[in-house]
């Protein structure tokens, strides 16, 4: 089936450096997500985009996080600076309609902060 | 406020036998609901949805989840289990119409022992 793949796949970063997560969404879809999971809790809705917008975010999408997708390249979530807090396993999904009913996810991305 | 509530953490069930895992939501309104797969290494893959219509759905490799709305659950069943299916099983809810923004469950992990 349709894949969406995740760089990296995990990485270590220190505290208060930025990093950039990076998501290939399934060629011919036009929204784009992303999740986050803290171990042992439940996945959790970070922001939709569409169109190059953000479409709507949850409190978890902090100030410090951006995404964007230039030129239909990466999907991309950015966090600068980066807190122990983010500490999690992001899934970036993608979809072909807007009422999102069949979402694509990627495997993650752990990103460890220390 | 939405939220979904798999009570079940672990389920240990012997190849062949019958499974059932639970799952209960609570939203006001009509919910979309839907059963995720994750199988080690992988992204979560979608296993069924229930929109509206016959309450009983039917998914991917023999799996099926029933909708009652009088008891807010959402319980995804399989009559005769195999190896491949030991994997992570999430549930989850969104809003009719909403974009993308889904409601987990912490999952359940089912391990069919041979």
């Amino acid at each position: 089936g349709p894949k969406v793949l995740q760089i990296p796949s995990h990485q270590i970063i220190d505290m208060g450096q930025m990093v950039t997560l990076n998501c290939d969404p399934v060629s011919n879809h036009l929204y784009f997500y992303w999740y986050k999971q803290i171990l042992g809790q439940q996945m959790e809705f970070l922001v939709n985009f569409y169109n190059g917008k953000v479409m709507e975010k949850s409190k978890l999408f902090k100030d410090q996080f951006s995404v964007e997708r230039p030129d239909g390249s990466y999907f991309t979530l950015k966090i600068q600076p980066t807190a122990l807090e983010d500490s999690a396993v992001y899934f970036c999904a993608s979809s072909l309609d807007s009422s999102g009913n069949t979402l694509y996810f990627g495997e993650g991305s752990r990103l460890i902060v220390v | 406020a939405q939220s979904v509530t798999q009570p079940d953490a672990r389920v240990t069930v012997s190849e062949g036998a019958s499974l059932q895992l639970r799952c209960k939501y609570s939203y006001s309104g009509t919910p979309y609901l839907f059963w995720y797969v994750q199988y080690p290494r992988q992204g979560l893959q979608l296993l069924l949805k229930y929109y509206s219509g016959d309450p009983v759905v039917q998914g991917v490799n023999g799996f099926e989840a029933e909708f009652i709305k009088s008891n807010s659950s959402f319980h995804l069943r399989k009559a005769s289990v195999h190896w491949s299916d030991s994997a992570v099983y999430f549930c989850a809810v969104s809003a009719t119409g909403n974009t993308g923004k889904l409601i987990f469950g912490l999952g359940t992990t089912l391990q069919v022992q041979p």
